[in-house]
């Protein structure tokens, strides 16, 4: 069993700063690896696939990267709406999420 | 305009037994596979069950493995997972999801329908 680790838990910010969420897996996932962004009382919303590649719809100012075990999802600049638990998901082998990142306003 | 709409949730005794049904529209459903994915209260989510799209391969976590089964009827282009021998553990909202087309992730989600075993 593939087993992801988010971090950090919490992540207090303020709008138009950068985040950037990390999620690491126990064994190599190769770029098999998307992101979700959830909002209280919403179905998740697919932001990336495939580790780096941009949903339909997702704004330019998200962005993945990383390969292997260590994954990152950056937000350039935060806007108000941005504030959300954030999960990934591996799709190597069988599937699985991480426990997820809070991003709360500072 | 893809939707995906959840029904067959409630109350359930620990041991009994619950099928959940999901009504997609908007796209050939036929050519997607479709996940479930369950929320405990005010917990993080997890992967139950995903199904190709002819319905002849099925992927299941570990831990209902045995007791869960996801089908689907293309000519309905309608989702199910029958649930049996259900503990106070799955107490969870479970929601549909379609996969995108290369299996990268799922693209589009239900609203959920809510779960709960409890004597």
């Amino acid at each position: 069993e593939i087993v992801l680790t988010q971090s950090p838990a919490t992540l207090s910010l303020s709008p138009g700063e950068r985040a950037t969420l990390s999620c690491r897996a126990s064994q190599s996932v190769s770029s098999y690896l998307a992101w979700y962004q959830q909002k209280p009382g919403q179905a998740p919303r697919l932001l990336i696939y495939d580790a780096s590649n941009r949903a339909t719809g997702i704004p330019a100012r998200f962005s993945g990267s990383g390969s292997g075990t260590d994954f990152t999802l950056t937000i350039s600049s935060l806007e108000p709406e941005d504030f959300a638990v954030y999960y990934c998901q591996q799709r190597r082998n069988s599937y699985s999420f991480g426990q997820g990142t809070k991003l709360e306003i500072k | 305009e893809v939707q995906l709409v959840e029904s067959g949730g409630g109350l359930v005794q620990p041991g009994g037994s619950l099928r959940l049904s999901c009504a997609a529209s908007g796209f050939t459903f036929s050519s997607y596979a479709m996940s479930w994915v369950r929320q405990a209260p005010g917990k993080g989510l997890e992967w139950v069950s995903t199904i190709s799209g002819s319905g002849v391969s099925a992927y299941y976590a570990d831990s209902v493995k045995g007791r869960f089964t996801i089908s689907r009827d293309n000519s309905k282009n309608t989702l199910y997972l029958q649930m049996n021998s259900l503990r106070a553990e799955d107490t969870a909202v479970y929601y549909c999801a379609k996969e995108s087309e290369n299996w990268g992730g799922s693209d589009y989600w239900g609203q959920g329908t809510l779960v709960t075993v409890s004597s």
